[in-house]
């Protein structure tokens, strides 16, 4: 069965400082891999995709992830953070092969603090 | 562009009452999913319909919740009768086809079970 961990529930970080939010799967083969964020009583939104190709992916608001596939990881990466960045932020893998469950599965989420 | 819309926003019912949730997708998407969210957990896929055929039901209660898709447009999700551990915010999101394309989100309607 595939899986999604995100270790952390809360990641602080002062504003100006890089930040990572940590994302590790498990799936069958490669998968498609998601970043969406949710702010305060607001849906889900999307930030970024890895399908295929350069293993360092750029999305929306500065915000950027690195697939490595040795370590099933996808970390999702800022340079500069800013206060604004302050939401949820969840994790969604989805396998790649036909056959077998092809369901979107989306992690915990964790919780970015970003202070002032 | 409009987004996904739901209602109603919030919903407070007892339990074993009856309760539906409407969604009407970003226009053109033909895939549309209703994910459960229940607090400090992510999102798990209740059901995904591709125009009105249902892909994947593998996880929807089906004892007690129902869902449809007539047209292929608006879609409406029920639960009969609730139960207390059915509080969550219940989401409902489009996407245009395909494994590899990101969902669009409504705002969500959280339901409480009293």
């Amino acid at each position: 069965a595939q899986s999604v961990a995100q270790p952390e529930d809360q990641v602080n970080v002062a504003e100006g400082n890089p930040l990572t939010v940590k994302c590790t799967y498990s799936v069958s083969g490669n998968p498609y891999l998601f970043w969406y964020v949710q702010y305060p009583n607001r849906g889900l939104q999307f930030l970024l995709k890895y399908i295929t190709g350069d293993n360092l992916v750029k999305g929306s608001y500065g915000f950027e992830a690195e697939f490595n596939k040795s370590q099933t990881s996808f970390h999702l990466k800022k340079p500069s953070a800013l206060v604004s960045d302050s939401a949820l932020y969840f994790c969604a893998v989805r396998p790649r092969a036909s056959g077998g469950s092809y369901i979107p599965t989306f992690g915990r989420g964790t919780s970015l603090i970003v202070h002032p | 562009e409009a987004g996904v819309a739901q209602s109603p926003r919030y919903k407070i019912i007892e339990k074993r009452q009856s309760v539906a949730f409407w969604c009407n997708p970003i226009s053109g998407h033909a895939t549309l999913y209703w994910y459960q969210q229940i607090l400090g957990q992510g999102p798990k896929l209740l059901i995904q319909f591709q125009n009105n055929g249902v892909v994947d039901d593998s996880q929807l209660p089906k004892d007690r919740f129902s869902a449809e898709r007539l047209k292929g447009v608006d879609s409406t999700l029920k639960i009969q009768p609730a139960k207390l551990e059915d509080s969550a915010v219940y989401l409902c999101a489009s996407s245009l086809r395909g494994r590899n394309t990101e969902a669009f989100f409504g705002q969500g309607t959280r339901l409480t079970v009293v």
